[in-house]
């Protein structure tokens, strides 16, 4: 069965950077696309970016344009996001999910990471 | 503020049937296709429906979707007391080039 197992929870202080881990299994993972999402406490879904897990191709979001990067590793089926200049308001739950058929996003979904940027 | 727009809150009682509203535009729901996901308190969202009204395996068949023009509806009918989650809409948005969600709606059965 498809999961994704991601990496512990992490404290940062601002202006500090952050590397979440996405291990997945049970599929072939060069055969879709994996999305973030992240969730401030008490709030919605954002859908931050996404990459082609077959050739790295990168899609984010224009607000976080310039702050994030999405990454993969074939060799270990692990997708990582990487978040710098971290601010308060960067606290949240942050969630890889695989997509489905035709780039439809959100198939599958990691536990979450809880990131928490304070000083 | 979210891009697609959904109530807040919705509430109904065991055994009733409840409807979820998405409101979006030409350049999200009324070019792509929905998915809905439910997020129970404490979890990881789960897909619900995909392409508007597709129910992955295991979903049972009282959730039900449908979109028409630039709005998208979920519907719950014989509703339990395991369906209080909050429940949120997505759809690719052609003007952003990115996904989108709305803003979630909490179910409370009373």
């Amino acid at each position: 069965q498809v999961q994704l197992v991601q990496s512990e929870a992490a404290v940062k202080k601002p202006g500090a950077s952050v590397k979440v881990s996405c291990k997945a299994s049970g599929y072939i993972f060069t055969n879709f696309g994996i999305g973030w999402v992240r969730q401030a406490p008490g709030q919605g879904l954002e859908w931050m970016g996404w990459i082609n897990a077959d050739n790295g191709n990168t899609l984010y979001i224009q607000r976080l344009q310039g702050r994030v990067t999405m990454t993969t590793d074939r060799s270990t089926s692990t997708a990582y996001m990487e978040m710098r200049s971290l601010r308060s308001d960067d606290t949240a739950v942050y969630y890889c999910a695989r997509d489905g058929d035709s780039s439809s996003a959100g198939h599958y979904w990691g536990q979450g990471t809880l990131v928490t940027v304070s000083s | 503020q979210s891009v697609l727009t959904q109530p807040p809150s919705v509430s109904g009682t065991p055994g009733q049937r409840v409807t979820i509203s998405c409101s979006g535009s030409r350049s999200n729901i009324g070019s792509n296709t929905v998915n809905w996901y439910q997020q129970l308190p404490g979890t990881p969202p789960e897909l619900l429906m995909y392409s508007n009204d597709q129910r992955p395996s295991g979903v049972p068949d009282r959730f039900s979707g449908s979109k028409s023009g630039t709005s998208a509806s979920l519907a719950i009918s014989g509703l339990q007391s395991e369906d209080e989650a909050n429940y949120y809409c997505a759809t690719w948005d052609g003007s952003l080039n990115a996904w989108v969600f709305g803003g979630g709606t909490k179910l409370t059965v009373l």
